[in-house]
């Protein structure tokens, strides 16, 4: 079965710190990864993709992502992050030839506390 | 340009009642999607349209629900007889290409339904 595991469903972080956001997924076949952010009272945005070559992605906002295929994760980075980046990460999959449905983690809720 | 609208924003209906949600996608995008946010279920797929046809019904959780694109464009997503398990958030998301592309998928506000 494919699925989406976030280890993390909250995440407080002081202002200026890094953080790392963890992401792991199970898949039969190739994958597709997505990081989507959703700001309080706001629609998903997208943070950054992997399809395909180089496997460390660089996002909006100051936000990476490296693709580790043998551990089969995606995990989201920033090296120091500000109040504002506070808000609900979503790290989602899908699949080559499915219609490009997203299959989505249960999301972590980062805080950053000044 | 206008991103995906989604109407109402928030509806409140009687158990039992039927709903409709509605989705304009961005002008131009083929492939359309609709998910669900709750609580207990996290983000979930529901159903996928390519123009007005829909490949992908596996994520509709019952067959109260069921899902129209009219035109290339414009969705309904319908819920009949409504459960208080229906009360969540409906996103819509389209995306330019769709089917056989992974294509970045442009998300709407929502519609949070609240069934009593």
């Amino acid at each position: 079965a494919q699925s989406v595991t976030q280890l993390d469903s909250q995440v407080p972080v002081f202002e200026e710190a890094p953080v790392e956001l963890r992401c792991n997924y199970s898949s039969s076949v190739s994958v597709y990864l997505f990081w989507y952010v959703q700001y309080p009272n706001q629609g998903l945005q997208l943070l950054l993709k992997y399809l395909s070559g180089s496997t460390l992605v660089k996002g909006i906002n100051g936000f990476e992502a490296e693709f580790n295929k043998s551990q089969t994760s995606f995990h989201l980075r920033k090296p120091s992050v500000h109040i504002s980046d506070t808000a609900e990460y979503f790290c989602a999959v899908s699949f080559y030839n499915q219609g490009g449905k997203l299959i989505f983690g249960q999301g972590t809720e980062l805080s950053v506390k000044p | 340009g206008a991103g995906v609208s989604q109407s109402p924003s928030n509806k409140v209906t009687e158990k039992g009642k039927d709903v409709e949600l509605r989705c304009d996608p961005i002008s131009g995008h083929t492939a359309l999607y609709w998910y669900r946010q709750s609580l207990g279920q996290g983000l979930e797929f529901l159903i996928y349209f390519q123009g007005n046809s829909a490949p992908d019904k596996s994520g509709l959780p019952s067959d109260r629900f069921s899902a129209e694109r009219t035109g290339g464009s414009v969705s309904t997503l319908t819920i009949q007889r409504t459960q208080q398990e229906d009360s969540a958030v409906y996103l819509c998301a389209s995306s330019l290409l769709g089917a056989g592309v992974t294509d970045t998928q442009y998300f709407g506000p929502g519609t949070r339904l609240t069934v009593l």
